[in-house]
């Protein structure tokens, strides 16, 4: 079965200081992979994909992520922080067939920006 | 451009108490969810729509039911509610088929069973 570690559960990082999330999976195959963030109060939101190709991926807001087949990790990385980023983070794991139900997320990591 | 809309975004329901949580999406998506948020569990999948008129169980079924009311709309109900229901509930959206498209995510249902 599929899983998803964040072995971190809340990170403090001062505003303009880059940023390192990771996450580790589980997975028997090529995984599809994603960083979704939620700010408060607020539903989730997709910062960026994996499921093929260049390992390292782009997404919205500044966020990059690498796929590391032989550490089975899939970081999030920022090179420097905004106070707006303050929002908990989810990574996720899923395989190409049987659709999104299939996607398991992570616990989250929750981020605070200090000045 | 509303996207996936839940109703209500708060709720207090009393032990044994029913209630419905509705989630509409406007994106023509095949595939809707229905997840619970707990602290330090992430989100776990309770039911789900691959597609319009069919609806399976997810991780945590137990004590709820759902109805695919069209290709839009999509509701989750306690027919009695417990305190063990207390949380924060994510109606999702996706194309579907498979897992390489985008699930949008309403902003969420907050559930307090006293």
């Amino acid at each position: 079965a599929q899983s998803v570690t964040q072995p971190d559960i809340h990170i403090t990082v001062s505003e303009g200081a880059s940023l390192e999330l990771r996450c580790n999976y589980s997975y028997g195959a090529t995984p599809y992979l994603f960083w979704y963030v939620q700010s408060p109060g607020q539903g989730l939101q997709l910062l960026l994909k994996y499921f093929s190709g260049d390992t390292l991926v782009q997404g919205i807001k500044g966020f990059e992520a690498e796929f590391k087949r032989s550490q089975s990790s899939f970081n999030l990385r920022k090179p420097s922080v905004h106070w707006s980023d303050a929002a908990e983070y989810f990574c996720a794991v899923g395989r190409g067939s049987g659709g999104y139900q299939k996607v398991t997320f992570g616990t989250g990591t929750k981020l605070q920006v200090i000045p | 451009n509303a996207g996936v809309t839940q109703t209500p975004k708060f709720q207090v329901l009393k032990t044994g108490q029913s209630m419905t949580l509705q989630c509409a999406q406007d994106m023509n998506h095949n595939s809707m969810y229905w997840y619970r948020q707990d602290p330090g569990m992430g989100l776990r999948l309770i039911y789900y729509s691959a597609s319009e008129g069919t609806t399976d169980k997810g991780e945590v079924p137990n004590g709820y039911n759902v109805s695919r009311l069209n290709k839009r709309e999509f509701s989750l109900r306690l027919e009695s509610a417990a305190p063990s229901q207390t949380s924060v509930y994510f109606c999702a959206s996706s194309e579907g088929g498979r897992a390489n498209t985008e699930a949008f995510f309403g902003q969420g249902t907050r559930l307090t069973v006293v």
